[in-house]
């Protein structure tokens, strides 16, 4: 019954590889996002979706493609992937009219070696 | 969004309160105080937020000044569980709003 769950948990993949990471929230919220926590812990948005529209994109390369099918799942697609793509990537949702009341994913450990 | 300022550590004893200070000198009328922790290898966890008033829930308070400079959050009895970094963030809440996480609190509870 978790409530923002993503996959997968962990992953080491080399240089130039593309993959994702799967998001997908039962709270029923509707606005959902992604962060990343680098090495030295500062956590940064990185994109929020709004049923399904893109509301924030930070400045992020545009190797980074996130894709939200229907409003509980938000996908995040990341193209030649590069040593300092290497972070923990945190999916969160927060509800309709909540603010930034955010409810955070377990995280996803991506490792570029 | 305005910016906040925290002390980089504190420790407190088991059971006793802990009392999280935080300065936003720039706050504007339409921002918000939230307070996220984040125990070790887990995802960020929503405390508490406010306006203006003093708030209080099953997790902690939240205590703002009257001129909104700063604020304290409080764990009335805090555990081992509680050691983690705390964030304190101040956001408006309009569509393309977002929260800014800065270095935040690292508050040790001691056995």
């Amino acid at each position: 019954d978790t409530a923002v769950s993503q996959t997968p948990k962990y992953l080491v993949t080399q240089m130039g590889n593309d993959k994702s990471i799967k998001c997908e929230q039962n709270l029923g919220h509707d606005t959902m996002y992604w962060y990343k926590q680098d090495s030295k812990k500062f956590l940064k948005i990185m994109f929020s979706y709004n049923n399904k529209e893109l509301i924030i994109n930070e400045t992020v390369p545009n190797r980074f493609s996130p894709k939200s099918p229907d409003k509980a799942h938000l996908n995040l697609h990341i193209n030649s992937l590069e040593l300092g793509d290497s972070a923990v990537y945190f999916c969160a949702s927060s509800p309709r009219g909540a603010g930034n009341t955010i409810y955070f994913g377990e995280g996803s450990w991506l490792t570029v070696v | 969004d305005a910016k906040t300022t925290q002390p980089p550590s504190m420790d407190c004893a088991e059971g006793r309160a802990a009392n999280l200070p935080c300065n936003h000198s720039t706050i504007s009328g339409n921002e918000y105080v939230y307070w996220y922790r984040q125990i070790h290898s887990q995802g960020p966890q929503y405390i508490i937020h406010g306006l203006k008033n003093n708030e209080t829930n099953e997790m902690a308070s939240l205590i703002i000044t009257e001129d909104r400079k700063s604020s304290t959050l409080i764990l009335p009895h805090a555990t081992l569980r509680d050691t983690a970094v705390y964030y304190c963030i101040v956001s408006s809440t309009g569509a393309n709003s977002k929260l800014t996480f800065g270095k935040g609190i690292t508050l040790s509870v001691r056995p």
